[in-house]
Order: structure tokens, then C-alpha cells, then sequence
């Protein structure tokens, strides 16, 4: 599976777009990009994946570049309860439903 | 739906004790995962279980480290002997897997079980 890049942290104001980043310059055609996140002490929870197009539920938009080398999280508002640590993986699908985890982003909501 | 359920959801014991993690999936759901995250390493896949069967067990640490899943609603992670450097969280998720044509693979995870080894 690729490897991705995220950056350590962010802060994002209360109300505002939370876009969080993720390089995985190394992925191939059939790996998907999915997105977690951990609230603190809690397990991670599924937000979104997707392949080449952009996806959006009604947590978050996954916007993912035309070359896939890249993708953005975006929390449209977001509030306080999204402070947490935000994963983003890469993954073969199908396959044998593996995740690695990297070391994410921990994104800070500020009031 | 209840959810991934763990137990003990805390676990206090002294080095050279045996401890047993439980895990029962959600109930339908044929992929069960161990993981363990601690602030050095970060969340680690342990083993996966497809179908009740050991799938990937690369990232079991080394032998005192044994999982077992004799039915598709039970799962336990076992340390034999433990040691300090065990101490971390463990989560258990499971996950769909497949239903009929369709491959769902969103990893319900569990609360996680915090262990403390002296």
C-alpha cells in the first residue's frame, strides 16, 4: 500500500472549513483513499473514501487531485466535537482490507 | 446496533501475568482486526481474522502474543507473559467484508482496551 504525508497539526477556527491535507505521491490506479478520525481516547472512525472522483456525506467532501497524487479533507463548519487526529490512508481495493495507519494530522478547533 | 464491544475496557496487571483481551464484533460482520497504539509507534495492525481465520498476523509482536477467534462473535488477544513494554491500547474493529456483489470495508472499531503493565 502507499505511504502517505500529512502534516502534524492544524487549527481551524470554529464555524470555519477545516481542509486537511494528504501527499501519497506513490499511489497506484487501484488504491483508494479513505479518511479516519480518532477523538481523543476513542477509536477511529470512518469519515470518507474514495477513488478518483470527489465524494461528499454528510460529515466531510473528499476532493482528490486529477493525477491522484494528492487529496483534501474538508469539514464544511467545523465545531468543536471535530477536534481529533485525522488519518489518511491508501489502500488496495478490493484486497485484504489492511490498513496502515500513519501518524495523521491533529486538527484543533478553536472557539 | 451495539457496536464493536471490548473487554476489559481497562487492565492493570504486574510483568509475567497472563492477560486475555476480548472482542465481540458486530454481529454479521466477517473481518475482525487487532490493533495497538501507543505514542511511540502510533496505531499498529496486529492480525486479522477473514471468516474466522488468521488472515495476516505480521504484525503480532513476537510469540508471547497469541489471537484466537473460535466463532464469527468472539475474538481474544492474549499475553503470555506480559511486560512493561506491552502497555498500550488495544482496539479490536471488524468490518462487513462482503455483501453479496458489494465489498464493504469500513472498519467499525471498538472502544479499546487501555492495559497497564507494572
Amino acid at each position: 500500500d502507499a505511504k502517505t504525508t500529512q502534516p502534524p497539526s492544524m487549527d481551524c477556527a470554529e464555524g470555519r472549513a477545516a481542509n486537511l491535507p494528504c501527499n501519497h505521491s506513490t499511489i497506484s490506479g487501484n488504491e483508494y483513499v479513505y479518511w479516519y478520525r480518532q477523538i481523543h481516547s476513542q477509536g477511529p472512525q470512518y469519515i470518507i473514501h474514495g477513488l478518483k472522483n470527489n465524494e461528499t456525506n454528510e460529515m466531510a467532501s473528499l476532493i482528490i487531485t486529477e493525477d491522484r497524487k494528492s487529496s483534501t479533507l474538508i469539514l464544511p463548519h467545523a465545531t468543536l466535537r471535530d477536534t481529533a487526529v485525522y488519518y489518511c490512508i491508501v489502500r488496495v481495493y478490493p484486497g485484504t482490507y489492511k490498513y496502515i495507519f500513519g501518524t495523521g494530522t491533529r486538527l484543533k478547533v478553536l472557539a | 446496533d451495539a457496536g464493536v464491544i471490548q473487554s476489559p475496557r481497562h487492565e492493570v496487571t504486574e510483568m509475567g501475568q497472563e492477560v486475555t483481551l476480548r472482542c465481540k464484533p458486530i454481529s454479521g460482520h466477517n473481518s475482525l482486526f487487532w490493533y495497538r497504539q501507543t505514542m511511540m509507534r502510533g496505531l499498529e495492525l496486529l492480525i486479522y481474522f477473514n471468516n474466522n481465520v488468521p488472515i495476516d498476523d505480521s504484525g503480532m509482536p513476537e510469540d508471547r502474543f497469541s489471537a484466537k477467534m473460535p466463532n464469527a462473535s468472539f475474538s481474544t488477544l492474549k499475553i503470555q507473559p506480559s511486560e512493561p513494554r506491552d502497555s498500550a491500547v488495544y482496539f479490536c474493529a471488524s468490518t462487513l467484508g462482503t455483501s453479496g456483489n458489494l465489498v464493504v470495508e469500513t472498519q467499525y472499531f471498538g472502544p479499546g482496551t487501555r492495559l497497564l503493565v507494572l
